[in-house]
């Protein structure tokens, strides 16, 4: 089945202890991003990957580290949480081309991240 | 950056209604699509529309780029349409990508 699968759904954590929160895809994608969802601020775009070694910046990327060392994966990292990095998380995925036009983004399932 | 509006806000429906949901956007964009997230927090893709018109069943939408618009439309809404609806465009300079507030439906049985 294509999907985008996140880990964990559910996590909570001290502040300042750093995690990981994985993303994969399993439909030879080649772009991926992160999102933060927030009551009243709807979601924002933290970082994106055009491709394998290709990343940059959305608009809220202060806080977080991700990399793209494989088409497959793109891994969210918190070096450093805090309280104010508490939200919902998306992973999302889309080819390129002419196959955007037909799926768009699937997105997974998201991860609920508490730190307290 | 560009700035993404849709309207309503929220939206009550009696089954069997139907509706139109807006998006305006502020600038050019490279693409613009229409989400539903379920009352679970799922998202799902419905269109993927920068311009012209698309349906899908019950539900259509239009993108008229030269105006800074999309409608999604939903006919003979069922009490699985609830849930919010979001619109969200790319950025021209990239691939950055910027989502509206959103728009709250419920249908009532």
């Amino acid at each position: 089945e294509a999907q985008v699968t996140q880990n964990p759904r559910y996590l909570i954590t001290v502040t300042g202890k750093k995690l990981t929160v994985t993303c994969s895809q399993n439909m030879n994608h080649e772009y991926m991003s992160w999102y933060r969802q927030d009551p009243g601020l709807g979601l924002r775009q933290i970082y994106y990957s055009m491709n394998v070694e290709v990343t940059d910046k959305g608009d809220v990327p202060e806080g977080y580290k991700v990399s793209r060392k494989e088409k497959r994966n793109f891994p969210l990292i918190l070096e450093s949480p805090s309280p104010n990095q508490t939200s919902l998380y998306f992973c999302a995925s889309s080819p390129f081309g002419t196959g955007r036009s037909d799926y768009g983004y699937t997105f997974g399932s998201g991860t609920r991240l508490t730190v307290v | 950056g560009i700035q993404v509006e849709q309207s309503p806000p929220d939206l009550i429906l009696q089954e069997g209604a139907n509706s139109t949901l807006r998006c305006n956007f502020s600038d050019s964009v490279n693409n613009l699509q229409w989400f539903h997230q379920n009352p679970w927090g799922q998202l799902i893709n419905l269109f993927y529309i920068p311009s012209g018109t698309k349906q899908n069943g019950r539900l259509s939408a239009t993108t008229v780029a030269t105006e800074r618009y999309s409608l999604l439309y939903i006919s003979s809404s069922q009490t699985t349409d609830s849930g919010v609806y979001f619109c969200a465009v790319e950025d021209t300079g990239g691939f950055k990508t910027i989502f509206g507030a959103g728009t709250r439906l419920f249908v009532k049985a």
